[in-house]
């Protein structure tokens, strides 16, 4: 099956730094890749479509300019939170279109924010 | 856009006995409807799918039906074991290409030995 990777699994920063997440998909390419964020006991919320080549597609309510999204090549898309803050800690998961709408979803990563 | 709703957001039952878990969408221009389990700190992971073409799919102890009219699917587990204990998500899509899924809520299944 397909697999998408995500790294780091876990970040520790402190409040206004900024951390990068990865997500790369190993054995296919995608054109599409989302991203997403998921608190805890609660279902996923889709922050934003990754287009390669062409700029992201925010979903209504996420800040383009602080959940900054590039996907330079059909293998990797990433995030990248800036000036982070507390209330940014949550856990990320990006996910790959392989075709026709099943989505492979990568471990996700735990961002804490001091 | 697309809204969907998934009951009941926690489920437990006795090993061996069935879960059903409900989902019903919004909009009739989706066509492709996944369930995905996800454990405890991993990722979600698709245990089965269902396309609007068809109204029922098994796999193992694992069944999918589909509504299309009622515009609701359904998710059943027979002969739960524990390591069915998990949170299960619907999701809805049009999937004729890249497009985005929207998921349910999220239902807890607990399974008691």
């Amino acid at each position: 099956g397909a697999v998408v990777s995500q790294h780091p699994s876990r970040v520790i920063c402190k409040s206004g730094t900024s951390v990068k997440i990865e997500c790369r998909s190993l054995d296919f390419q995608a054109t599409t890749m989302f991203w997403y964020r998921q608190f805890p006991k609660q279902s996923l919320m889709l922050m934003a479509t990754s287009n390669e080549g062409s700029k992201a597609t925010y979903e209504q309510g996420v800040e383009k300019d602080k959940f900054l999204i590039n996907h330079a090549s059909l293998t990797l898309s990433t995030l990248t939170v800036t000036s982070a803050h507390p209330e940014d800690s949550s856990f990320y998961i990006c996910s790959a279109d392989l075709a026709g709408g099943t989505q492979y979803f990568g471990p996700g990563t735990r961002l804490t924010v001091l | 856009g697309e809204n969907v709703e998934q009951h009941p957001s926690t489920l437990s039952v006795q090993e061996g006995d069935s879960a059903v878990i409900k989902c019903t969408y919004s909009d009739s221009a989706s066509n492709y409807f996944p369930w995905y389990k996800q454990e405890l700190g991993k990722r979600p992971q698709l245990i089965i799918d269902i396309r609007s073409n068809v109204g029922e799919k098994k796999d193992q102890r694992i069944a999918v039906t589909l509504n299309k009219t009622a515009k609701h699917f359904s998710l059943h587990i027979t002969e739960t074991q524990p390591e069915d204990s998990a949170v299960y998500f619907c999701a809805a899509s049009i999937g004729t290409g890249a497009g985005k899924s929207t998921f349910g809520d999220g239902t807890t299944l607990t399974v008691k030995p």
